[in-house]
């Protein structure tokens, strides 16, 4: 089985500091993993994975995570948060060889200005 | 690219009725899923088609739902004898190879009243 942990439901940062928000994950084998954005009444549109090679990935908006096999964790930072970033923010993790990818259960970021 | 397409945006239905919502994918995409969320959680994962073969289907999935990808382009997810429980944002994601991240469409919200 597959699953994800998001333990933070709230994120609250000022306008320019750095963002973090958590993930760990949990799964049989190396595992593929994701970042998704969601903004109201919205789908979820992708921000970066990580499947293989370098832990740090960069993906768009400025947004970059860090692939810890021995945490078991796949962070997803910014150096310099934006009011704009303010949104939900979904990880997601997939066995290789399953078919369906597995999300947390969202963590809401709010950039005050 | 044009993008995962969802119609409609939003369906309000009397309990007892049938909805049927309609997918299409990216067109280059043959991996087609159906996701279910609810207000604060991530999404579930209900059904997963390669081309037009059901793979997988979540235990989430009663009897009263079922859908189809009949030439492996566009899908339908119908929901017969709607219930209040039913009420969500219907998902639909698609993608090209396997380590591709998934592409949402901006969903399908249904109200049963």
């Amino acid at each position: 089985a597959q699953s994800v942990a998001q333990p933070e439901d709230q994120v609250n940062v000022a306008e320019g500091n750095p963002l973090t928000v958590k993930c760990t994950y949990s799964v049989s084998g190396n595992p593929y993993l994701f970042w998704y954005v969601q903004y109201p009444n919205r789908g979820l549109q992708f921000l970066l994975k990580y499947i293989t090679g370098d832990n740090l990935v960069k993906g768009s908006y400025g947004f970059e995570a860090e692939f810890n096999k021995s945490q078991t964790s796949f962070h997803l930072k910014k150096p310099s948060a934006l009011v704009s970033d303010s949104a939900l923010y979904f990880c997601a993790v997939r066995d290789p060889n399953d078919y369906k990818l597995s999300f947390g259960a969202g963590t809401t970021v709010t950039v005050r200005a | 690219d044009t993008g995962v397409s969802q119609d409609p945006r939003h369906k309000i239905t009397k309990r007892g009725q049938n909805v049927t919502f309609r997918c299409d994918p990216i067109s280059e995409h043959n991996r087609l899923y159906w996701y279910r969320q609810t207000l604060g959680q991530g999404p579930e994962f209900l059904t997963y088609f390669q081309n037009e073969a059901q793979l997988e289907k979540s235990r989430l999935l009663s009897d009263r739902f079922s859908a189809e990808r009949p030439k492996g382009s566009f899908s339908t997810l119908e929901i017969q004898r709607t219930e209040q429980g039913d009420s969500a944002m219907y998902l639909c994601a698609s993608r090209k190879g396997p380590r591709s991240p998934l592409h949402f469409g901006n969903g399908t919200r249904l109200t049963v009243t």
